[in-house]
C-alpha cells in the first residue's frame, strides 16, 4: 500500500546539486512527506519532512509543490557518501505512526 | 549520543529455535516499532508499541511476540524460527505516535534461519 512513486535509479556527478522527485497524488491533507536513505543495508536514516511548505535542514531541502501531489528532495552539493536508496514515504496514521516504504530511488553519485 | 541500539547485528538460527532480538532507545522515546526488510520489498511493521505496557500488532505478526516493560527497551521474541523468518530486522523510535516527530531507525539484526 504504498503511496509513493519514485524513480529506480538516478546518477548525480559529484559536487552536483541532486534532485530526486517523488510523486504522491493520493497524499490526504494532514499527511506528511518523509524522506529517508539506507546506505548499504544500514538502518534507514531520516532526511527531512514537511506537510506543505518547503523545508530546509543541514542535510537537505524539500520542495513540495502546492497541490501536495508531489515533492523533490534536493542535496545541494552531492559526494560520494550519499550514494544510497532515497525512500519517499507518506506517514499513514494507521498501526499508530506506520512509515509506508516503497522500493525507493538508487542515487548513484559519480566522480 | 547512542540513539537507537539493536543487538546482536548477526545471528544465525535453527528451525526451530527461539530468540530475542534487542533494542534500547535512549531518547526517552514513547513509540517504538519493529519492522523487517526483505531482498526486493520495503519495509514491513511487524509490531508497534505506544508506550510502557502498550503494545500492538503491525502488518505482519505472526510467528513474533513483543513487550514493553520499559520506555527504553522493545524486544522482539521470535518463538520458533522458521527459514521465512530470515530477514534484517530494524527497530525505530519517536516521540510519541501521533506526532510528526520523525523516527530514528536502529542499525538493524541480520537473523538467518538454517
Amino acid at each position: 500500500d504504498a503511496k509513493t512513486t519514485q524513480p529506480p535509479s538516478m546518477d548525480c556527478a559529484e559536487g552536483r546539486a541532486a534532485n530526486l522527485p517523488c510523486n504522491h497524488s493520493t497524499i490526504s491533507g494532514n499527511e506528511y512527506v518523509y524522506w529517508y536513505r539506507q546506505i548499504h543495508s544500514q538502518g534507514p536514516q531520516y532526511i527531512i519532512h514537511g506537510l506543505k511548505n518547503n523545508e530546509t535542514n543541514e542535510m537537505a531541502s524539500l520542495i513540495i509543490t502546492e497541490d501536495r501531489k508531489s515533492s523533490t528532495l534536493i542535496l545541494p552539493h552531492a559526494t560520494l557518501r550519499d550514494t544510497a536508496v532515497y525512500y519517499c514515504i507518506v506517514r499513514v496514521w494507521e498501526y499508530g505512526n506506520k512509515l509506508v516504504f516503497g522500493a525507493g530511488t538508487i542515487l548513484r553519485v559519480k566522480s | 549520543n547512542a540513539g537507537v541500539t539493536q543487538t546482536p547485528k548477526f545471528q544465525v538460527l535453527k528451525t526451530g529455535q527461539s530468540m530475542t532480538l534487542q533494542c534500547a532507545q535512549d531518547m526517552n522515546h514513547e513509540y517504538m516499532s519493529w519492522y523487517r526488510q526483505d531482498p526486493g520489498m520495503g519495509l514491513r511493521l511487524i509490531h508497534y508499541s505506544v508506550g510502557a505496557g502498550i503494545t500492538d500488532q503491525g502488518e505482519v505478526p505472526n510467528g513474533y511476540n513483543v513487550s514493553r516493560s520499559t520506555t527504553e527497551d522493545f524486544p522482539l521474541r521470535l518463538l520458533s524460527a522458521a527459514p521465512s523468518q530470515t530477514s534484517v530486522y530494524f527497530c525505530a523510535s519517536s516521540g510519541t505516535a501521533n506526532s510528526n516527530q520523525p523516527q530514528h531507525f536502529g542499525d538493524g539484526t541480520r537473523l538467518s534461519i538454517l
